[in-house]
């Protein structure tokens, strides 16, 4: 069974810019989460999405947004780039009950310039 | 204060050694218990989970919880290079669900030959 698929895996922006990162889950995963990882704040939650409804949210400012399609496929966008958004994006997808194991992606390096 | 406070090392042991890993939460309400090995340039991969309080042996790996103490640990037991990565310790609480992960910073370990 193929792992979960992150596109692209890098990514160059200049400040302003907007960005859409993609993450396709597991094959049967009905839930996919993101999250931001930086040296200096660790692995920070973003929103978790549940058959096209987003049903957690972390403590990230409304120029980070997502949604989920219909096949489970989840996309996350940036508006108005900062230097600070620099990060590894992870994206994880599980079936979806709240004790499930969720398995990441390898994730997309973005780098705001 | 972070709600998970992960000692960041870097930790550098022999191979064969007995290695610790800890966290510290200040959240009585997290019940399950997550750690999480990432190689350089992938995500986070889940090694070990546990509900509550209590130990789990998996092969070379034994995590343990005492939320007496709001400590975890994990116990890797004759270390193998192969086990060089960074070890993230993850919480999430009863209300909420493992998709919305609390994590530390990662401690990065090297086991050498």
């Amino acid at each position: 069974k193929a792992g979960v698929t992150q596109t692209p895996r890098y990514l160059i922006k200049t400040r302003g810019q907007q960005v859409t990162l993609s993450c396709s889950p597991i094959s049967g995963h009905r839930s996919v989460s993101w999250y931001q990882q930086t040296p200096g704040q660790g692995l920070q939650f973003l929103f978790e999405y549940f058959s096209e409804t987003q049903r957690n949210k972390g403590n990230f400012p409304g120029r980070f947004s997502g949604r989920q399609f219909s096949n489970s496929r989840s996309e996350m966008n940036v508006s108005t780039l900062e230097l600070g958004d620099s990060a590894l994006y992870l994206c994880a997808s599980g079936q979806g009950a709240p004790t499930d194991t969720q398995y990441f992606g390898p994730g997309t390096r973005l780098t705001v310039l | 204060q972070k709600e998970v406070e992960q000692d960041p090392g870097p930790l550098s042991v022999p191979e064969g050694a007995i290695v610790s890993l800890n966290c510290t939460y200040s959240n009585s309400a997290f019940q399950y218990f997550m750690w999480y090995r990432q190689y350089s340039r992938k995500g986070p991969e889940l090694l070990m989970y546990t509900y509550s309080s209590g130990n789990k042996e998996d092969g070379r790996f034994t995590a343990q919880v005492d939320k007496s103490s709001k400590y975890i640990s994990l116990f890797i037991r004759d270390s193998q290079p192969s086990d060089s990565a960074t070890y993230l310790c993850a919480m999430s609480d009863s209300g909420g669900s493992n998709y919305k992960l609390t994590f530390g910073k990662g401690t990065l370990l090297t086991v050498n030959p």
